[in-house]
């Protein structure tokens, strides 16, 4: 059963870069059939998503962040990560991980980070 | 403000049956599957239907979805108190470049 779990600090400062990995396991980041995202949650809010990359390295990005986002992969790890530079307080949201088998059929439990002095 | 449009709330019932739409335009909708999602208090979202009707294994067929032109529609029949939850619309946008959209959430009550 594939598994991803999300990593990293639960508080940011603003202005600094949040940073966060997803560790996949259960099956290989390297398979040619799908992308692996980002998605965000706000509290209380809905969803957006961030990104996607596919484990060539080859991305897609959400417009509206697309200027402050950087996702990468690192195949050997079975990992991908994520950057997102410039934090503010809008920036404060679950993040989820999830491979996109166009659906997103398998996701992350999320990781709430937070953006603040 | 989403590219999706979902109501942002529906009510029923147990027992009942209950929709729920997801406009959109040609460049996503129109032109791409539609998946759904439902994301229960405090957890993750989860594929509730993908390729506009298809169900993941163990999804109960009391879930169903459906896709005209630029609408999608998930219904879902004989309510029970656990289908409580957030649901969620999405698919692929290429208005400016490719990328993924969801709806804004729809909470369903189960009165």
């Amino acid at each position: 059963q594939l598994q991803l779990q999300e990593s990293g600090p639960g508080l940011v400062k603003p202005s600094e870069t949040l940073s966060l990995t997803c560790t996949v396991s259960g099956g290989s980041i390297s398979s040619s059939s799908y992308y692996w995202g980002w998605i965000r949650q706000p509290p209380g809010k809905g969803l957006e998503w961030i990104g996607s990359i596919y484990y060539s390295g080859s991305t897609y990005y959400n417009p509206s962040l697309k200027s402050r986002v950087t996702i990468s992969v690192d195949t050997s790890k079975n990992q991908f990560s994520l950057k997102l530079s410039s934090v503010t307080a809008a920036d404060t949201a679950v993040y989820y991980c999830a491979r996109n088998s166009s659906p997103y059929d398998y996701w992350g439990q999320g990781t709430l980070v937070t953006v603040s002095s | 403000q989403s590219v999706l449009t979902q109501p942002p709330s529906v009510s029923a019932a147990p027992g009942q049956k209950v929709t729920i739409s997801c406009s959109g335009s040609s460049s996503n909708i129109g032109n791409n599957y539609v998946s759904w999602y439902q994301q229960l208090p405090g957890t993750a979202p989860k594929l509730l239907i993908y390729d506009n009707n298809k169900r993941p294994s163990g999804i109960p067929d009391r879930f169903s979805g459906s896709k005209s032109g630029t609408s999608a529609t998930l219904g879902i029949t004989g309510l029970q108190t656990g289908d409580e939850a957030d649901y969620y619309c999405g698919t692929w946008d290429s208005s400016l470049s490719v990328f993924w959209v969801f709806g804004g959430g729809t909470k369903l009550t189960v009165l």
